[in-house]
């Protein structure tokens, strides 16, 4: 099982770009939840997918979208970078039916730089 | 969700026994405690999840008193490759509810 991954590892845009990042849970899990951490920061909640379909969503404003298909794996996109959204961005995924407490599986992360 | 609160940074020695607090007055009933360690540049790693009394793996134990207005999360001899954030969550996690990650507490281990 390779766990979570996520790509690319590391990108650089310059402001007012956008950018599309990619995760593939964990082999079994159906949500996926995507986080900005800044740096010394933890990580913040952007927004989570279920069944194709945002079910929650954090303090982050409509430039950070997210898709999820078919087969789980997801794409969070972010319109007309700023500085500020340089960060580490994490995908964690996890499943839906589990007793109690659902265990979140994080990914490497993907270390987005704006120029 | 429940706020928590965390010392910000804690140093250790190799060997010795660490315990971080975490504060959650406003803890809810339906609420699990959780926490998760994470190393530079990668993503965080559950440690352990409790509800009440004394939770143990083979990684750590978790402490949490009756009123479950506190937790505390027991490293037993630290090494040096523990110095990580470690966070402390609270909330009702099921049914997919957003998690909110505090600032953490630096544990730093010497040797």
């Amino acid at each position: 099982d390779a766990g979570v991954t996520q790509s690319p590892t590391h990108l650089i845009k310059t402001r007012g770009q956008q950018v599309t990042l990619r995760c593939s849970p964990k082999s079994g899990h159906d949500t996926v939840s995507w986080y900005q951490q800044a740096l010394g920061q933890g990580p913040q909640f952007i927004f989570q997918y279920y069944e194709e379909e945002e079910r929650q969503r954090g303090n982050f404003p409509d430039r950070f979208s997210g898709h999820q298909f078919p087969n789980y794996s997801s794409e969070l996109n972010v319109n007309a970078l700023l500085l500020g959204d340089s960060a580490l961005y994490l995908c964690a995924s996890s499943w839906s039916r589990g007793q109690g407490y659902n265990e979140q599986f994080f990914g490497p992360g993907t270390r987005l730089t704006v120029l | 969700l429940a706020k928590t609160t965390q010392p910000i940074s804690m140093d250790s020695y190799e060997g010795q026994e660490v315990n971080i607090t975490c504060s959650h007055n406003n803890i809810a009933t339906n609420d699990y405690i959780t926490w998760y360690q994470q190393f530079p540049s990668q993503g965080p790693r559950f440690i352990i999840q409790g509800y009440k009394t004394k939770v143990t793996n083979e990684v750590a134990s978790l402490f949490i008193p009756a009123d479950r207005k506190s937790s505390t999360l027991s490293l037993p001899r630290v090494s040096l490759s523990d110095t990580a954030v470690y966070y402390c969550l609270v909330g009702d996690f099921t049914g997919g509810f957003k998690t909110i990650f505090g600032a953490g507490t630096r544990l730093f281990v010497k040797a």
